[in-house]
């Protein structure tokens, strides 16, 4: 079954407002990673956050990872025009399954 | 160069047909994926392979079989194909297998349209 529903499904901001979108997952897992694509391209990897660890950032990233709500967000701080793509969050199970379960994505549309 | 490549970018076909995919990594993984993404965005995983083995078969319908003659390779048939076979599917690589955290790397997909 599906591992990660994330909200808002669509997003639009407008250029220098910061964007913040959810995923939530169902079982324990060993690290979450979130992953931007473009359109009509495959998905790029933005950053990963273990299970042991609470924030992250990377740049204009900022990663917060709850493992009690079983959540996860990811801030884009200052957004710009070529942001606008869909995020995923990406999980791995505890039961070491080897693969990585995605979300269902946030579209966001950042205006100039 | 790119580091996951997969051919053809876009597959047309009609119903019944049979067709490949195909998938290079020049990364040095030891782990391919095959994901399906329908019409709603929604990236489903159906096979991975770590070092020519494959690990996972995620109650895909076995007229979808993947093939990995090397740890570099891993491509993907599938036989009398169906209209709800249209999608994009994606290859993925990564170092390790899940558990790792190894970042996926994604080639830029398929799109296969079935008529």
């Amino acid at each position: 079954s599906q591992q990660g529903e994330e909200d808002p499904q669509a997003l639009s901001i407008q250029e220098g407002e910061n964007a913040t979108m959810n995923c939530s997952y169902k079982t324990s897992i060993n690290n979450l990673q979130w992953y931007r694509q473009n359109s009509g391209r495959g998905l790029v990897h933005l950053i990963l956050i273990r299970s042991n660890e609470r924030e992250k950032h990377s740049g204009r990233l900022r990663v917060t990872l709850d493992t009690s709500k079983k959540s996860s967000s990811l801030l884009i701080t200052a957004s710009r025009a070529a942001d606008t793509a869909s995020y995923f969050c990406a999980t791995d199970a505890t039961s070491g399954t080897y693969k990585y379960i995605f979300g269902t994505g946030t579209r966001l549309k950042v205006l100039a | 160069d790119t580091a996951v490549s997969q051919t053809p970018k876009y597959l047309v076909t009609q119903m019944g047909n049979d067709k490949s995919i195909k998938c290079e990594q020049n990364l040095g993984h030891d782990t391919m994926y095959w994901y399906k993404q329908d019409s709603k965005k929604f990236l489903k995983i159906m096979f991975s392979y770590n070092n020519k083995e494959l690990i996972i078969n995620e109650t895909v319908p076995n007229r979808f079989s993947p093939k990995s003659p090397d740890k570099a390779h891993l491509n993907l048939h599938i036989n009398s194909l169906e209209l709800g076979d249209s999608a994009v599917y994606f290859c993925a690589s990564s170092q390790d297998a899940g558990g790792m955290g190894s970042p996926l790397h994604f080639g830029n997909g398929t799109r296969l349209t079935v008529t």
